[in-house]
């Protein structure tokens, strides 16, 4: 079945790093994506990876993916506050079929 | 660049009543998703189209339909509205080159719907 999960919450300061990982459960997930969710806004695409690569740079987000173990994870350098937000990973198996989101991670970050 | 609109942006029904939203899909793209978002919660896939035919059905109430028109935007209808419709409805699009799939779902600002 599919199953994507996050933790919850992340408080960082302004120029600090930040971590939001995710663990998925579908062994045939062959797309991986980062949304961003503002408050009362919509989805916004920030990046996303194949499954036959382990890692992708998008000026300051990085992208881990370990396929082995299922987990993914999305790396804020010098984290704004303006990166506060919602953030959920999803998966999809194909290019057509529907996302299929985490629960998402609010991320705080402070002056 | 151009976005994914969707019109009405807030909607405010009572119980038993219909609302139909709107979803026009940025320039070229032909496949469109419908997502809705409770409270608190995760979006959770309702129904997709590509080329005007349904192409994935997720957990959609039977009091919901949808479909898309010659022009690509979509329709989502709902009649006899419950407390619970009362979420955020995102649409979606991406576009398909020939056979190939598209990676990049684009998603439009939302309608906010509100039932009494």
């Amino acid at each position: 079945g599919e199953d994507v999960e996050q933790s919850l919450f992340l408080s960082v300061r302004e120029g600090d790093s930040s971590v939001i990982n995710c663990t998925y459960t579908d062994s045939s997930s062959t797309y991986l994506y980062w949304y961003k969710q503002e408050p009362g806004a919509g989805l916004q695409l920030l990046t996303y990876i194949f499954s036959n690569m382990d890692m992708k740079q998008d000026q300051r987000l990085t992208v881990l993916l370990n396929k082995k173990d299922k987990h993914l994870s999305l790396r804020i350098a010098d984290t704004q506050t303006g990166d506060s937000a919602i953030y959920f990973c999803a998966e999809t198996n194909t290019g057509f079929q529907k996302l299929v989101f985490g629960t998402g991670t609010r991320l705080l970050v402070s002056p | 660049a151009a976005g994914v609109i969707q019109s009405p942006r807030h909607l405010i029904k009572e119980k038993r009543e219909t609302a139909t939203l709107k979803c026009y899909p940025i320039p070229r793209h032909d496949t469109v998703y419908w997502y809705q978002q409770g409270p608190g919660q995760d979006p959770q896939f309702l129904i997709s189209f590509y080329e005007k035919m349904q192409s994935d059905k997720g957990s959609i109430p039977d009091r919901f339909s949808a479909q898309q028109f010659s022009d690509y935007h979509s329709e989502l209808n709902m009649s006899s509205l419950e407390l619970g419709d009362s979420a955020l409805y995102f649409c979606a699009s991406s576009f398909s080159l020939g056979q190939l799939n598209s990676y990049e779902q684009y998603f439009g600002p939302g309608t906010r719907l509100t039932v009494t």
